[in-house]
């Protein structure tokens, strides 16, 4: 059982490249979301899933895509990346079942844009 | 839209010193109250989880509270020691399952 795991782990880009971040769970969760995390700061949520198939924004949606097309995989597309989105960037979980339950987190992926 | 805020931004301490850090939110309207570490460079630590129908929840040398009416959490760290230095976040839960982060407290527990 490995929980949330992201890929990749660290990334360069130079301005105008894009890339795609993935996020994978293996707990069967439903809810999914990407946060971004500035130094100093704390985490701000970029996109969420509620469920396959379906995306919603959360509070710095711009430069960022999301799909959710499987249930265990959640992607973060920047389609043309600019240095204001070299940040920290984590995938959660959490389950819709229970509305108290725990968010799981993935160890993170380290984006610089130059 | 919730507002976290955490007092004090960063915090030393001597080490065996009891402490504690402050969390308020603007919206009572949450289902939980998750407390996280991290380290710097690091990820996310789940720490405690507070349900917004709970009062208290401890674990070791930690314990949260939540005063859900008045927006705010505290967490309460007993006989500090140097491994606990870390940034402590506090995020509540609100509709659509979504965390808002406060800005953390840095914490150096000093030897």
């Amino acid at each position: 059982n490995a929980g949330v795991t992201q890929t990749p782990k660290f990334r360069v880009l130079k301005t105008g490249q894009s890339m795609t971040l993935l996020c994978a769970q293996d707990m069967n969760h439903e809810y999914m979301y990407w946060y971004r995390q500035d130094p100093g700061m704390g985490l701000r949520l970029i996109h969420y899933s509620v469920g396959e198939g379906t995306t919603a924004k959360g509070e710095v949606p711009d430069g960022y895509n999301v799909s959710r097309l499987k249930k265990q995989n959640f992607l973060l597309g920047l389609e043309s990346a600019a240095p204001s989105q070299t940040s920290v960037y984590f995938c959660a979980s959490v389950s819709r079942g229970d509305r108290g339950s725990e968010q799981y987190f993935g160890p993170g992926t380290r984006l610089t844009v130059t | 839209k919730q507002e976290v805020t955490q007092i004090p931004a960063a915090l030393s301490v001597p080490e065996g010193e009891n402490l504690v850090l402050n969390c308020s939110f603007t919206d009572s309207a949450i289902y939980n109250l998750q407390w996280f570490r991290q380290d710097p460079g690091k990820g996310l630590t789940s720490l405690l989880l507070i349900q917004s129908s709970q009062r208290e929840q401890t674990s070791g040398r930690l314990n949260a509270s939540l005063d859900k009416s008045s927006g705010r959490s505290t967490l309460y760290i007993a006989a500090s020691q140097p491994g606990d230095s870390a940034t402590y976040l506090c995020a509540p839960l609100g509709s659509a399952r979504q965390l808002t982060f406060g800005s953390g407290t840095q914490l150096t527990v000093l030897p």
